[in-house]
């Protein structure tokens, strides 16, 4: 399995553009989730979806898209960057079996926006 | 509010001594709290969980944390530290259904 994949690992954009990072699992988990990492503030959570067609807003949601077509698939869309969306962002999926509940994370990108 | 607190923003610790990153929690119900432990330039990666049942949680690379429920604590804790070690590390507590909401992380850093 090669888990969760996300593309690009690195991208500058310019104040206004727009662009869509990408995010892939193979283990068949339902939730799937974004995250931005800053300095001093851990990680927050943009947008999350609980299964195919189904997404809804996290803690940090403006500014920010995502739609879930498939199982596999959770891209997430920057509408009209803007420096405060430079950050890294971690797409993770997890599963739940009773209590057993694990998120797995994919490597991140690192996004500048100028 | 669900919320995961890390008092300490850096750990330094000799290579071979025990070692402690702390953790608190507030969350209403059960708490499901999670450690991940994060290298230079890579993602997160799972540490260890608690759940439900014993207090003391063994995982990966020979970490394990002692859940408190008195004192609302979910301390990092391994006997004797490496090098190799060093990294970032978050506490995270689940904030709703499979969403984890993160402390600020702690920087650990093992001298030779």
């Amino acid at each position: 399995n090669a888990g969760v994949t996300q593309t690009p690992k690195f991208q500058v954009l310019k104040t206004g553009q727009s662009m869509t990072l990408q995010c892939a699992q193979d283990m068949n988990h339902e939730y799937m989730s974004w995250y931005r990492q800053d300095p001093g503030m851990g990680l927050r959570l943009i947008h999350y979806s609980v299964g195919a067609g189904i997404t809804d807003q996290g803690e940090v949601p403006n500014g920010y898209n995502v739609s879930r077509s498939t199982t596999e698939d959770f891209p997430l869309r920057l509408l009209s960057a803007a420096p405060s969306q430079t950050s890294v962002y971690f797409c993770a999926s997890s599963y739940r079996q009773g209590l057993s509940y694990e998120q797995y994370f994919g490597p991140g990108t690192r996004l500048t926006v100028t | 509010a669900q919320s995961v607190a890390q008092p300490e923003d850096q750990v330094n610790v000799a290579e071979g001594n025990p070692l402690t990153v702390k953790c608190t929690y507030s969350v209403s119900g059960n708490p499901y709290l999670f450690w991940y432990v994060q290298y230079p330039n890579r993602g997160l990666q799972f540490l260890l969980k608690y759940i439900t049942g014993d207090n003391l949680v063994k995982g990966s690379y020979g970490f394990e944390a002692e859940f408190n429920k008195s004192q609302t604590s979910f301390h990092l804790k391994k006997p004797s530290a490496l090098v190799s070690d060093s990294a970032l590390y978050f506490c995270a507590g689940e904030g709703g259904f499979q969403k984890l909401v993160f402390g600020t992380g702690t920087r650990l850093l093992v001298s030779p």
